[in-house]
């Protein structure tokens, strides 16, 4: 089955610039898409078709892709920006989706 | 506004059924494909299944086929979640979300609006 690697945490002071990785095979063929959870709530998008921002995604939330891995940048980080941080695409056949295990960004 | 809200969930035994609901307001329904994402406690997302537009394509994960059932009214601008033979690994919050899906190159399928979700546990 097909898997997305995260790195379980990453931390980072305030102010800060946190890069997020995301690894699996198909990204180098398939978009890669960020979602934001903050705790008991549903999550966000805040990056679509590997660097797209959604109406409302503050700008400091970016995001890139070299081969197989892409990264989500979150230039000056605020404490507000302390959540869940999930990766997602699509299999090679397209058929069906999967999450990377999620990275917790931790605003020190 | 564009609201996706679930319904249905609870307390089952194991090997027990549950359908879940999520109603869809302030969008075109049957314009988009939609899904079913859960979180079981502590842990991260996982994908559950997709249902196309017409209901034509429908696609589960490995770990629920043959177990759960998508469908879809769009007269009734309905989601639903029929689980059948529930475990205890399917304890988990349940989440419908609507997918932006491209079906040409280049792909796409992501999902930009979720419900709250619904708290299903599995347990005797």
């Amino acid at each position: 089955s097909y898997e997305l690697t995260q790195p379980p945490s990453v931390s980072v002071s305030p102010g800060q610039t946190a890069r997020i990785t995301c690894s699996g095979d198909a990204l180098s063929k398939r978009f890669a898409y960020w979602y934001q959870q903050k705790p008991g709530q549903a999550p966000v998008l805040v990056i679509y078709n590997d660097n797209e921002r959604p109406s409302g995604i503050p700008e400091r939330f970016s995001g890139s892709s070299s081969g197989t891995t892409v990264t989500l940048t979150v230039s000056g980080v605020q404490a507000e920006d302390e959540a869940d941080y999930y990766c997602q695409s699509t299999d090679s056949s397209g058929s069906y989706q999967v999450f990377g295990g999620g990275t917790k960004l931790t605003v020190l | 506004d564009v609201q996706l809200v679930e319904s249905g969930g609870g307390l089952v035994k194991p090997g027990g059924s549950l359908r879940l609901s999520c109603a869809a307001s302030g969008f075109t329904f049957s314009n988009y494909y939609m899904n079913w994402v859960r979180q079981a406690p502590g842990k991260g997302l996982e994908w559950v299944s997709s249902i196309s537009i017409t209901s034509s394509y429908i696609y589960y994960a490995d770990s629920v086929k043959g177990r759960f059932a998508i469908s879809r009214d769009n007269a009734k601008t309905s989601l639903y979640l029929q689980m059948n033979s529930l475990r205890a690994e399917d304890t988990a919050v349940y989440y419908c979300a609507r997918a932006l899906v491209g079906t040409a190159y280049p792909y796409y399928h992501y999902m930009d609006v979720w419900g709250k979700g619904i708290t299903v546990t599995v347990s005797s």
